[in-house]
């Protein structure tokens, strides 16, 4: 979806190094959110957010921090980065009681 | 809010052949939705189906929903490789997902 613009596409790193992954949207939804997606597993919700005052741990938040910039922008940041961090990252929005909107991710990957 | 279960998690058929997946769930809702991933993509939104409706249809997709089972079922009929993806259900806008079902439609 196009609305929603994920950077990087991809990224290779180090252990240890600290990665900003970027979130941005044109569709005008307050709401926005992280997940992680490792083979075969489903989405995990890292962090979410409802508007740009509001900031919630999602099952896994450990590891990960996030700041919502603007309402149009949601970022995730791994402050120490670990190799079972490696994983396909996506960010998705939406508006109150409505379907969510995903980027099309970051794949990650931690040596 | 609860997650959806998918079952199978895995399906493979031919293409022309009915694909048909199942979501089970464990307490009341408002609302069910699929959603479908292609491989390495985000997830799209397909359809979404209310409590007070049995059956939904867009396109070559059929959902139904029986509340007293708990359960809805996606029906994709004369498949094609391009339905080759994973398939997930959601209810209430939940912030949560199951594992999905991965259909596999080959030529």
């Amino acid at each position: 979806d196009a609305d929603v613009t994920q950077t990087p596409r991809n990224r290779i790193t180090k252990t240890g190094k600290r990665i900003m992954l970027e979130c941005s949207q044109t569709k005008g939804h307050d709401r926005m959110y992280w997940y992680r997606q490792d083979p075969g597993l489903g989405l995990r919700l890292i962090y979410y957010s409802f508007d740009v005052k509001d900031i919630n741990k999602g099952e896994i938040s450990d590891g990960y921090s996030v700041s919502r910039q603007a309402q149009a922008k949601f970022s995730l940041s791994l402050e120490s980065a670990i190799p079972n961090q490696t994983a396909l990252y996506f960010c998705a929005t939406s508006g109150l009681n409505q379907p969510q909107h995903f980027g099309d991710g970051t794949r990650l990957s931690i040596l | 809010s609860q997650q959806g279960e998918e079952d199978p998690q895995a399906l493979s058929i031919q293409e022309g052949e009915n694909a048909t997946m199942n979501c089970s769930y464990k307490t009341s809702i408002n609302n069910l939705q699929w959603y479908r991933q292609n491989s390495g993509r985000g997830l799209v939104h397909l359809i979404l189906i209310r409590s007070n409706e049995r059956e939904k249809h867009s396109g070559r997709l059929r959902v139904t929903l029986d509340t007293s089972k708990k359960s809805s079922s996606l029906l994709i009929t004369a498949s094609r490789a391009a339905d080759t993806a994973s398939y997930f259900c959601a209810t209430d806008f939940t912030l949560t997902f199951g594992k999905g079902t991965m259909l596999l439609v080959s030529p």
